[in-house]
């Protein structure tokens, strides 16, 4: 089974400075692809960047860039120029095919992260 | 155009009730996920739904049931409700379920089981 560990539950940045947040997972698979969702308070989870797994280029949308290093299975989130609206959860999540035509998302416990004026 | 709707959003239950959530997902996407938010476990995958078909689910009891309908909108059904059943119930649709088809989450159902 496919696991999605992220090991910081809080972190916490200033304003405008940079911050990374981390994610290992653990898979026999070869095709599939990542995923970091942002949660913010009481409000719907919309996804932030997604990396295929046949990609080696970094995905990178507008301030967040992800690292993700295939052979160690690590997928990391940097967020740079850090905003107020940026302070959420975060969620690193994995797809892969699992039978019947369907693509099951696991989630990892998510990491909060806190921006600090 | 509309995103993915939830109703209700917040109920209150007691253990041994029964609960039905609904889901509108985004016009025109034929796949519905459902999944179990809470603080302890995190987010468990339920179930997904395809043009009316359950293609997947997950590691939960029979008491979790759920169904879509032609027009895709689904709903999940709990019954005889436990404690532990207390969570964030969240929808997502996407177009199709493929790989790296993007999900759409609705803002969910807060269910508490006193």
């Amino acid at each position: 089974a496919q696991t999605v560990t992220q090991s910081q539950p809080e972190m916490s940045v200033q304003e405008a400075e940079t911050v990374t947040l981390s994610c290992t997972y653990d898979t026999s698979e070869s095709d599939y692809y990542l995923f970091w969702y942002k949660q913010p308070p009481s409000r719907q989870m919309i996804l932030v960047i997604r990396q295929e797994a046949y990609k080696q280029q970094n995905a990178t949308e507008n301030r967040f860039s992800v690292n993700f290093q295939k052979a160690a299975k690590s997928f990391s989130l940097k967020i740079s120029d850090s905003q107020l609206g940026d302070a959420a959860m975060y969620f690193c999540a994995y797809r892969a095919y699992s039978g019947a035509g369907s693509y099951q998302l696991t989630f990892g416990k998510g990491t909060k992260l806190s921006v600090i004026p | 155009k509309a995103g993915v709707t939830q109703t209700p959003r917040y109920l209150i239950k007691t253990r041994g009730q029964q609960v039905t959530l609904s889901c509108s997902p985004i016009s025109g996407h034929r796949s519905v996920s459902w999944y179990q938010q809470t603080p302890g476990q995190g987010l468990q995958f339920l179930f997904e739904y395809f043009s009316e078909t359950q293609r997947n689910k997950g590691n939960f009891p029979g008491r979790f049931s759920g169904r879509q309908f032609s027009n895709s909108r689904s709903e999940m059904n709990v019954s005889t409700l436990e404690l532990g059943d207390s969570a964030l119930y969240l929808c997502a649709s996407s177009l199709e379920g493929t790989r790296s088809g993007e999900l759409f989450f609705g803002e969910g159902s807060r269910l508490t089981v006193l």
